[in-house]
């Protein structure tokens, strides 16, 4: 069964530091999410990608957030300048159709220091 | 806007009992709504979905969930659990008039005792 990926499974960053976060969604999903979720606390929605351009965002997806999607199967988080905050659990996801179930990768767990 | 509440943080079943865990929802529009399960150390798996039609719906690992409109509820049930059926359970809703986000509740860690 088609998986979405993400690497790397676990990425250490001093706090100032740009990060990217990777995923390659399933192949013939046309929507594409990031979520997090910090130690003990709920998974939160950050952003939604369609048609190359966000659909939707979040409070959380500030300036310091964008993503990408640079060539067909690559989507991006990046965070421009990380904060001791940004230290979670990132999901990425992706879907068929609006509506449609959210397929999700294993997550990118980003420590800063 | 939409919102979801878990009711109980943690659950413990002995094997073989009945598993409830329980999701409200509040939503100004038909929702979507949805269950997930994370084993440690994964992603989340989706465990079954509504969306229209049939309120009773079922899922993987003979999980199933009944859309109550009236009570604004979404209880996930299996009728004996197992021990790998140990994991955290997330209920999720997104409005079918947007698709978009989804709103996840607190999450219900099970735990199943031998």
């Amino acid at each position: 069964e088609p998986e979405v990926t993400q690497t790397p499974s676990h990425q250490v960053t001093q706090m100032g530091q740009e990060v990217i976060l990777r995923c390659v969604p399933i192949s013939n999903h046309l929507y594409f999410y990031w979520y997090r979720q910090i130690l003990g606390q709920k998974v939160e929605f950050l952003v939604s990608f369609y048609n190359n351009e966000i659909s939707e965002k979040s409070e959380i997806f500030d300036d310091q957030f964008s993503v990408e999607r640079p060539d067909g199967s690559n989507f991006t988080l990046k965070i421009r300048s990380t904060k001791l905050e940004d230290s979670a659990m990132y999901f990425c996801a992706s879907s068929g159709n609006k509506g449609k179930p959210q397929h999700f990768g294993d997550g990118t767990r980003l420590s800063i220091l | 806007a939409q919102s979801v509440t878990q009711l109980g943080s943690h659950v413990s079943v002995s094997e073989g009992a009945l598993v409830l865990l329980r999701c409200n929802y509040s939503s100004s529009v038909p929702p979507y709504l949805f269950w997930y399960v994370q084993y440690p150390n994964q992603g989340l798996q989706l465990l079954l979905k509504y969306t229209t039609g049939a309120t009773l719906v079922k899922g993987i690992n003979g999980f199933e969930a009944e859309f109550k409109k009236s009570e604004t509820s979404f209880h996930l049930t299996k009728p004996s659990a197992h021990m790998s059926d140990a994991a955290e359970y997330f209920c999720a809703v997104t409005l079918n008039n947007a698709g978009n986000m989804l709103t996840f509740g607190g999450g219900t860690r099970l735990m199943v005792k031998p």
